[in-house]
């Protein structure tokens, strides 16, 4: 069975600098995805980033990027130039390929601060 | 694009009674819908997968009798909480996904049920 570990429960950063959250998962499998989601206080689910497992090239969006360790089974969010608005708890979620279901870590819950 | 109505937002009602959630595709037609359980300041917690016409598929623990999920159209998936108690209370999440497995999904914003 897949697992994924979130190590750090609360982060705090201040405004404009750069935090990382770190992530690891456990699995067999060779050809999955891995996404990191945003869920502010609102509680809704934001996607934030996907990264596909064939691809060496880690994702980024704007200010968000990955470090993806395949061999290492590591995949840790870069926030870049932190905003106020990017205090929320992050989710790094597994998906095996042709499953459709997302496995979830706990929960890292970053606290941007001013 | 890709948008997902959950309705209600909030519930609150007496031990006993039976509660649906409703989750829909606006934009989208989604073959499959996925329904999860959070309690506060914890991860998701995957309930069950539902295909469009087809009986849910449920996860190791949850009761198929008390959480009774149905698909019957592309755009529409609801969830009953049957005889709801105290501990059914909680944050249920939907998801819609449109496709094949591999594409995203689309998260509604949740309902809060408080049983009382």
């Amino acid at each position: 069975a897949q697992t994924v570990t979130q190590s750090q429960p609360e982060m705090s950063v201040q405004e404009a600098e750069t935090v990382t959250l770190s992530c690891t998962y456990d699995t067999s499998e060779n050809n999955y995805y891995l996404f990191w989601y945003k869920q502010p206080p609102s509680r809704q689910m934001i996607l934030v980033i996907r990264q596909e497992a064939y691809k060496q090239q880690n994702a980024t969006e704007n200010r968000f990027s990955v470090n993806f360790q395949k061999a290492a089974k590591s995949f840790s969010l870069k926030i870049s130039d932190s905003q106020l608005g990017d205090t929320a708890m992050y989710f790094c979620a597994f998906m095996k390929t042709n499953t459709g279901k997302l496995i979830f870590g706990q929960g890292t819950t970053l606290q941007v601060k001013p | 694009g890709a948008v997902v109505s959950q309705h209600p937002s909030r519930v609150i009602c007496k031990s006993g009674t039976s509660v649906k959630i409703e989750c829909r595709s606006l934009d989208f037609q989604a073959t499959t819908m996925f329904w999860y359980r959070q309690f506060p300041k914890q991860s998701l917690m995957l309930m069950a997968t539902s295909n469009e016409g087809s009986k849910a598929t449920y996860e190791q623990g949850v009761e198929k009798d008390k959480f009774l999920i149905n698909h019957a159209s592309l755009t529409l998936s609801t969830l009953t909480v049957t005889s709801a108690h105290p501990e059914d209370s909680s944050f249920y999440i939907c998801s819609a996904r449109g496709g094949d497995s591999n594409q995203p999904q689309h998260f509604g914003d949740g309902t809060r049920l408080s049983i009382l």
